[in-house]
């Protein structure tokens, strides 16, 4: 079946604007993480979903992030009045939900803040 | 949280066997111990997962001493595609609390034809 994908593949903005990135997880999949990288740097961990609720967002750098999952499925990340400092490749992962298990990611949304 | 420490690059020719060892002094009895591969402009992909001894799939092996204090990732006769960023990763704990994956800078594997 299909993997994790992710919209846009690349976003531009401005400073100060409000952005959304989409993930679409791995069907049946009730687990999803999104994670930020940056440039040579390893995946940063943001915030995790079991289902609809967040079960840990302790990765979520301030309160201009946001991010929901409302029917268990897609998830949608949200960035208010960003900053130059926000631009990274933001990933989503999903895995079945059970201990220990496969996070698959998916390819990332390039996010250049100028 | 079990910090990992590796190298941050090594090199390799086509054909050779590559081994990548981590230190995670502080794994928790409950971690398992991951590998990730990823390549410029995707996602981190799964490569081998253990707890302890020895595990072994299609593309690598993972050998894990008896303390668990390090691992080491085996990739048997690497070719061209197997230039990539290797990641250590460990807490993906077996419990049902923490799940995020804690990732660390990696090993930058670059294979010389």
């Amino acid at each position: 079946g299909a993997g994790v994908s992710q919209t846009p593949s690349n976003k531009v903005t401005e400073k100060g604007k409000y952005v959304e990135l989409r993930c679409d997880p791995i069907s049946g999949h009730t687990a999803l993480y999104w994670y930020r990288q940056s440039l040579g740097q390893g995946p940063e961990f943001l915030i995790y979903f079991q289902g609809t609720g967040a079960a840990d967002d302790s990765g979520l750098p301030n309160d201009r992030f946001f991010a929901v999952r409302p029917e268990g499925s897609v998830s949608t990340l949200k960035i208010q009045r960003t900053e130059r400092g926000d631009s990274a490749v933001y990933l989503c992962a999903s895995s079945s939900g059970g201990g220990g298990e496969t996070q698959y990611f998916g390819p990332g949304t390039r996010l250049l803040v100028l | 949280l079990a910090k990992t420490t590796q190298p941050i690059s090594m090199d390799s020719y086509e054909g050779q066997e590559v081994n990548i060892t981590c230190s995670h002094n502080n794994i928790a009895t409950n971690d398992y111990i991951t590998w990730y591969q990823q390549f410029p402009s995707q996602g981190p992909r799964f490569i081998i997962q253990g707890y302890k001894t020895k595990v072994t799939n299609e593309v690598a092996s993972l050998f894990i001493p008896a303390d668990r204090k390090s691992s080491t990732l085996s990739l048997p006769r690497v070719s061209l595609s197997d230039t990539a960023v290797y990641y250590c990763l460990v807490g993906a704990s077996m419990d049902t609390g923490r799940r995020a994956l804690t990732f660390g800078s990696g090993t930058r594997l670059q294979v010389q034809p």
